[in-house]
């Protein structure tokens, strides 16, 4: 059974990088069937995808963010990472990590718990 | 990037049959997936590329398309299938979800 677990820090100031860690369990990131994703959601509103990377460091972006944010990946230690620059108010959100489907839908088949970023100053 | 257009709140009575919908032009290319989400809680896949259910998602929920609109199905409908239902698909960007569903079992 995948597990997938986000970490990072709770509260990010205004302008500044917000950086999140997702760990994986149960499974290998090196799995070839398998992207790893991002997916935020706003308090009260709906769900965002972000970016999502394969094990080779192949990776796609929500154009409407890509400028903001990078994903990547070390399979030494079984993780992939987030990073959102210059972040403001508007980015104040549940991110979730989330292992995705290749094929063709790329639907997202297991989520981490969630991790409340708030960005205030 | 494409969009995927959902009714923001349906209700249905207690064991009736509630159809959820979802549109958009990438659906003509690419199969719907569906999600489950309740309060404070994380997104659970109920289903995935049209009409496959994960294990243990109840068969009462199906999956089903036409052109440019896919559908999320629940037959008998049970007080825990109260919650917010999001649909999901493939664009040529990446990935589109729509903008979730109310679902009030009255």
């Amino acid at each position: 059974q995948v597990q997938l677990q986000e970490s990072g820090p709770g509260l990010v100031k205004p302008s500044e990088t917000l950086s999140l860690t997702c760990t994986v369990s149960g499974d290998s990131i090196t799995n070839n069937k398998k992207y790893w994703a991002w997916i935020r959601q706003p308090p009260g509103q709906g769900l965002e995808w972000l970016a999502s990377i394969y094990y080779s460091g192949n990776t796609f972006y929500n154009p409407s963010l890509k400028s903001r944010v990078t994903i990547s990946v070390d399979t030494s230690k079984n993780q992939f990472s987030l990073k959102v620059t210059s972040v403001t108010a508007a980015d104040t959100a549940d991110y979730y990590c989330a292992r995705q489907e290749v094929l063709d839908s790329y639907y997202f088949d297991s989520w981490g718990q969630g991790a409340l970023v708030t960005v205030s100053s | 990037s494409s969009e995927l257009t959902q009714d923001p709140a349906v209700s249905v009575a207690l064991g009736q049959t509630v159809r959820i919908t979802c549109q958009g032009d990438s659906l003509r290319k690419f199969f719907a997936s569906w999600y489950q989400q309740k309060p404070r809680r994380a997104p659970v896949l109920v289903i995935s590329a049209e009409n496959s259910r994960p294990s243990g998602i109840p068969d009462r929920f199906s999956g089903s398309s036409s052109g440019t609109t896919a559908s999320l199905i629940i037959t008998a409908v049970q007080a825990e299938d109260e919650a917010d239902y999001y649909c999901n698909s493939r664009d040529s960007s990446g990935v589109v979800f729509g903008g979730g569903t109310k679902l009030t079992v009255l």
